[in-house]
């Protein structure tokens, strides 16, 4: 079935660093890809998405880029603050009985260190 | 603050009993989906309705059922409930039903469910 992993689940980087999160999906007929964040306690945040007739997007610190060959997507986060602490979903959108679903990767658990 | 709701905020209930769940979406949105997050994993999705009717299913156990009214609110009801189902449900809403185009999905800030 359609999946989408997401690397690496812990990610710790000092304050001013970049960080990058990397996902691979599985259904070659994805065309939405979101990224969300969620902090302790709270629900997930839309930070930043991307279609699939795009190969990058931009917002302040906050990037993605899209390889629809590869079948795979990054966010980019650019001089880090603490924060930017918190637990980074990407998603893919899947085709299934005619509507699309998102389907999540595991997380990835960032710490930025002042 | 997404302009999705969700109460109660925290439950505690024991196994064998059953919960409601309740998520009121954002204005103007259409669509609402239900999501689990267990301890430490990401999130699966359940099930999907838009403006009433029931129109994508996930992972949701058969214990598991859901609606949602004509003023577009939606509750998720749980039965039967076991040790397993403790963890967060989140509602999301977007505007339409998701069918060849996929619109954003705003996530409420979720219920704690936990059963002793």
């Amino acid at each position: 079935g359609e999946n989408v992993e997401q690397h690496p689940s812990t990610l710790s980087v000092q304050e001013g660093d970049s960080a990058v999160i990397k996902c691979t999906y599985s259904d070659s007929a994805s065309n939405y890809f979101p990224w969300y964040k969620q902090e302790l306690g709270k629900g997930p945040q839309l930070i930043i998405d991307i279609r699939s007739n795009v190969g990058e997007k931009k917002d302040q610190r906050i990037a993605v880029t899209l390889n629809k060959t590869a079948k795979h997507f990054s966010l980019h986060i650019t001089e880090t603050q603490p924060e930017d602490s918190a637990v980074y979903f990407c998603a893919a959108s899947s085709l299934s009985g005619g509507y699309n679903k998102l389907i999540f990767g595991a997380g990835t658990r960032l710490a930025v260190h002042p | 603050d997404s302009g999705v709701t969700q109460t109660p905020k925290h439950l505690i209930t024991a196994t064998g009993q059953r919960v409601t769940l309740r998520c009121s979406p954002r204005s103007g949105d259409l669509s609402v989906y239900w999501y689990q997050q267990s301890l430490d994993q990401g999130l699966q999705f359940l099930i999907q309705y838009y403006n009433g009717e029931e129109r994508a299913k996930g992972n949701i156990l058969e214990r598991f059922s859901a609606q949602q009214f004509p003023d577009l609110h939606s509750e998720l009801n749980l039965s039967s409930l076991e040790l397993g189902d403790s963890a967060l449900y989140f509602c999301a809403s977007s505007v339409a039903p998701a069918g060849g185009f996929t619109d954003t999905q705003y996530f409420g800030p979720g219920t704690r469910l936990t059963v002793l």
